[in-house]
């Protein structure tokens, strides 16, 4: 079946500090993962992906984990700013289509 | 960086009209995606297209929904009959290849109310 993402509803992180927002997922049988930031008002902005055959990948300033062993996946924000204020979801990328799920708020304190 | 453009940004239309949400995916690409979100749900797949046809469709995508590219550039969402229900935030999207190893990207949206 489907693949959702299980998310903590909000994170909040003082300026400067590493975040860590966290994903579940269900579906063994998933192999292509993606994040998306979502601000305001805006509409779903491709962060990073990940294949099933890798389990880090890095980005500039944010890091994805998978472990499959676990069916888990973690996005990473190094140094977070007010900028990377928004919702982030992961996603999973079907054959036709993205499965989004509710998402972590991440709120960045000045 | 080359980005899907949506038009209008907001529609506000009456009930049981019809509305038509026009979409400019990115120039390369070849699979286009409508999604909606309701406010404060999740973002939810309607339709894929490729090759001038519907490759997958979801439950909401009904009768009342229908897709076009009628042109080399634009990819449109008709919604023939608008209900109250279709009051929404509606993504397009598009991806070079398709399948489980190219990101989609996403326009901006536009937003749909119905009086």
């Amino acid at each position: 079946g489907e693949s959702v993402g299980l998310h903590l509803p909000t994170l909040s992180v003082q300026e400067g500090d590493n975040s860590i927002i966290n994903c579940a997922y269900s579906n063994s049988a998933s192999d292509y993962f993606i994040w998306y930031k979502q601000e305001s008002g805006k509409g779903p902005q491709f962060i990073i992906d990940i294949r099933s055959n890798m389990d880090k990948r890095q980005g500039q300033r944010v890091t994805v984990l998978l472990n499959k062993t676990v069916k888990h996946l973690s996005l990473q924000i190094a140094a977070t700013q007010p900028g990377d204020s928004a919702v982030y979801f992961c996603s999973f990328g079907g054959y036709q289509k993205v499965t989004f799920g509710t998402g972590t708020k991440l709120q960045v304190i000045p | 960086e080359p980005e899907v453009t949506q038009t209008p940004s907001h529609q506000v239309t009456q009930m049981g009209q019809e509305v038509i949400l026009r979409c400019v995916p990115i120039s390369n690409h070849l699979y286009f995606y409508w999604y909606r979100q309701i406010l404060g749900q999740k973002v939810e797949f309607l339709v894929s297209f490729y090759n001038n046809e519907i490759s997958e469709k979801s439950e909401i995508f009904d009768d009342q929904f229908s897709v076009e590219r009628p042109d080399g550039s634009n990819f449109t969402l008709k919604i023939r009959s608008t209900k109250l229900e279709d009051s929404a935030m509606y993504f397009c999207a598009s991806s070079y290849l398709q399948g489980s190893n190219q990101p989609q990207h996403f326009g901006d949206g536009t937003r749909l109310s119905i009086l």
